[in-house]
């Protein structure tokens, strides 16, 4: 089965810098790498996602990067402010047809006022 | 965007009893659905997959016996935990696809805290 890793575990920034997190899988087959944002006791919010077909993807201050080759994805998030504040759970899923997403064990990104 | 709701929010419970937590796709049809168990500060790990119609289909040492999934209907889904005990307490969450082949995308339900006293 799939294995994501998912690096740091937790990162503190100042506002207004940039936060990267990043992620790697095991299997080549992969081709759906969705980003979560998790609130306290809330559920998961999608907040931006990539297919195996695409290298990058940019939503105003969020984009994500995708290295086939390497395997690794990455979440980068500009100009970050205090509502950024939450867990980052990067995922994978591989296969054709709705199947289940294997998650990182996430970051807690802290942006420091 | 896609809706999927999930009751109750939050539930305690004696050991020993049943829980049965309710996941239903509001404005679409989800053939298939996920069941997530999110212990604190722990990432989200996926304990079954619910097809209507048809079994689930559970992950390695997740008990079937103790974790019932019926997934009678195009929108709504139950996990109900079975004689339930202190170790059961957990964060529970479904979550079901929804969009076309090219953008179907994962969304979440509201999830159920689940506390065994």
């Amino acid at each position: 089965g799939e294995n994501v890793e998912q690096h740091p575990s937790t990162l503190s920034v100042q506002e207004g810098d940039s936060a990267v997190i990043k992620c790697t899988y095991s299997d080549s087959a992969s081709n759906y790498f969705p980003w979560y944002k998790q609130e306290l006791g809330k559920r998961p919010q999608l907040i931006i996602d990539i297919r195996s077909n695409v290298g990058e993807k940019k939503d105003q201050r969020i984009a994500v990067t995708l290295n086939k080759t390497a395997k690794h994805f990455s979440l980068h998030i500009t100009e970050t402010q205090p509502e950024d504040s939450a867990v980052y759970f990067c995922a994978a899923s591989w296969g054709a047809g709705r199947r289940a997403l294997t998650f990182g064990s996430g970051t807690r990104l802290q942006v420091q006022p | 965007g896609a809706v999927v709701s999930q009751h109750p929010s939050w539930v305690i419970c004696k050991s020993g009893t049943s829980v049965k937590i309710e996941c239903r796709s509001l404005d679409f049809q989800a053939t298939t659905m996920f069941w997530y168990r999110q212990f604190p500060k722990q990432s989200l790990m996926l304990m079954a997959t619910s097809n209507e119609g048809s079994k689930a289909t559970y992950e390695q040492g997740v008990e079937k016996d103790k974790f019932l999934i019926n997934h009678a209907s195009l929108t709504l889904s139950t996990l109900t935990v079975t004689s339930a005990h202190p170790e059961d307490s957990s964060f529970y969450i479904c979550s079901a696809f929804t969009g076309g082949a090219t953008n179907e995308k994962l969304f979440f339900g509201s999830g159920t805290q689940l506390s065994v006293l």
